[in-house]
């Protein structure tokens, strides 16, 4: 059973800039769920997706979007990058939306 | 909103010896559920421990289980037997039940001393 993934591992960007991030989830879970953690701080929860559809949202701009694919995968993208955004991204994914959640290993975002 | 707190940022313990580490919450719902969450410094977060709310009686897997006193809205995560692979960041997190948006607190940086 292959857990989840994501990548890249770490990426740099400039200010203003558009990053895709991407998440493989865990063989059988049609739910992803991505999350926002800030250097010594707890993850935010950015958005869920089931089945395809956007199902609930944290406290994100709507330059923050994503997408799931049918084969449950999904991409996190941000536009327009600020010096802020520099974070770990989280993607876990899950059975169902209020399941047990398995996160991946994250990918490192630096905004210069 | 439901916030997470975790009142000790960090703290130590010697191997093979038992730490509790503490974590409180506020919300006004009646069913939910808590985790305790492990983040090594290889920072892929891993689930310790989960707790519903309806259930009273605390859960336990092998060296870890939690003192849930739901009045007080606390849950605490005790590690017995502590190991040097122990050594981590330890999140809490709450998530409603008809919910989806988990909410964790700022974290306990637990180190195991040999």
């Amino acid at each position: 059973e292959t857990g989840v993934t994501q990548s890249p591992t770490h990426l740099i960007k400039t200010r203003g800039q558009q990053v895709t991030l991407r998440c493989s989830s865990q063989s059988g879970h049609n739910t992803v769920s991505w999350y926002q953690q800030a250097l010594g701080q707890g993850p935010q929860f950015i958005f869920q997706y089931y089945r395809e559809e956007e199902n609930g949202r944290g406290n994100f701009p709507p330059r923050f979007s994503g997408l799931q694919f049918p084969n449950y995968s999904s991409e996190l993208n941000v536009n327009a990058l600020e010096l802020d955004d520099s974070a770990l991204y989280l993607c876990a994914s899950s059975l169902s939306q209020r399941n047990e959640q398995f996160f991946g290993p994250g990918t490192r975002l630096t905004v210069l | 909103a439901q916030t997470v707190t975790q009142s000790q940022p960090e703290m130590s313990v010697q191997e093979a010896e038992t730490v509790t580490l503490s974590c409180t919450y506020d919300t006004s719902e009646s069913n939910y559920y808590l985790f305790w969450y492990k983040q090594p410094p290889s920072r892929q977060m891993i689930l310790v421990i989960r707790q519903e709310a309806y259930k009273q009686q605390n859960a336990t897997e092998n060296r870890f289980s939690v003192n849930f006193q739901k009045a007080a809205k606390s849950f605490s995560l005790k590690i017995s037997d502590s190991q040097l692979g122990d050594t981590a960041m330890y999140f809490c997190a709450f998530l409603r039940n008809n919910n989806n948006d988990m909410r964790f607190g700022a974290g306990t940086r637990l180190t195991v001393k040999p």
